[in-house]
């Protein structure tokens, strides 16, 4: 997990109200991934940023919202319009967007609504 | 669309045995593939890739995967398992549609070693 720190590691959340996740690298990449992770479905990619000031949608943004203002940080908003949001929450980076590049990962947060 | 498949949930190996933990994917032209490990509660841990070259790929803990383009598989193997080995091991793959760095990651082989 080095090199990228999520916080909190655990969260929970009461219905209707917004969150967000913290995720912050220091490997210089310029890549940036969200990923969602339930049982038995693998990692589905949420949002992802190539550059500082640019991120597109991944598989499921629906109820979701990103920024990327800063190399380093990658915050993720969960909204109220997300119906399920209790899962965990994983992300990555890698140090550019070519096809070579392994992405890392950051230790995750387990979110909760209560 | 580019897809991954691990058809088997759980693995069950006896320490010092072999172990083998399957992977098939479909891709758009030449595929890039990767194994990633997660313990309980962490993120991914990465293991090994395929880009080109030698289809027999090594990478850490002892772990070696074997590129099959006829099959299209990307199967995970160690000669000797320990229980340490113990995880959750997801195969992805990565093409070249689309824009970014995406992967695809398969569903997860539960890896369970036994003494």
């Amino acid at each position: 997990d080095g090199g990228i720190t999520q916080s909190p590691k655990y969260l929970f959340r009461k219905e209707g109200q917004n969150v967000t996740l913290s995720c912050e690298q220091n490997l210089n990449h310029d890549a940036m991934y969200w990923y969602r992770q339930d049982p038995g479905q693998g990692l589905r990619l949420i949002y992802y940023s190539q550059i500082v000031n640019d991120f597109q949608k991944g598989d499921i943004a629906e109820g979701y919202s990103v920024s990327r203002e800063k190399k380093e940080s990658f915050p993720l908003t969960v909204t109220s319009a997300q119906k399920n949001p209790t899962a965990f929450y994983l992300c990555a980076s890698s140090i550019s967007t070519g096809n070579l590049n392994e992405q890392f990962f950051g230790p995750g947060t387990r979110l909760t609504v209560l | 669309a580019q897809s991954v498949a691990q058809p088997e949930d759980q693995v069950n190996v006896a320490e010092g045995n072999p172990l083998t933990v399957k992977c098939t994917y479909s891709v758009s032209g030449n595929p890039y593939l990767f194994w990633y490990v997660q313990y309980p509660n962490r993120g991914l841990q990465f293991l090994l890739k395929y880009i080109t070259g030698d289809n027999l790929v090594k990478g850490s803990y002892g772990f070696e995967a074997e590129f099959n383009k006829s099959q299209t598989s990307f199967h995970l193997k160690k000669p000797s398992a320990l229980v340490s080995d113990s995880a959750l091991y997801f195969c992805a793959v990565r093409g070249l549609t689309g824009g970014g760095n995406k992967l695809t990651f398969g569903t997860g082989t539960q890896l369970k070693v036994e003494l």
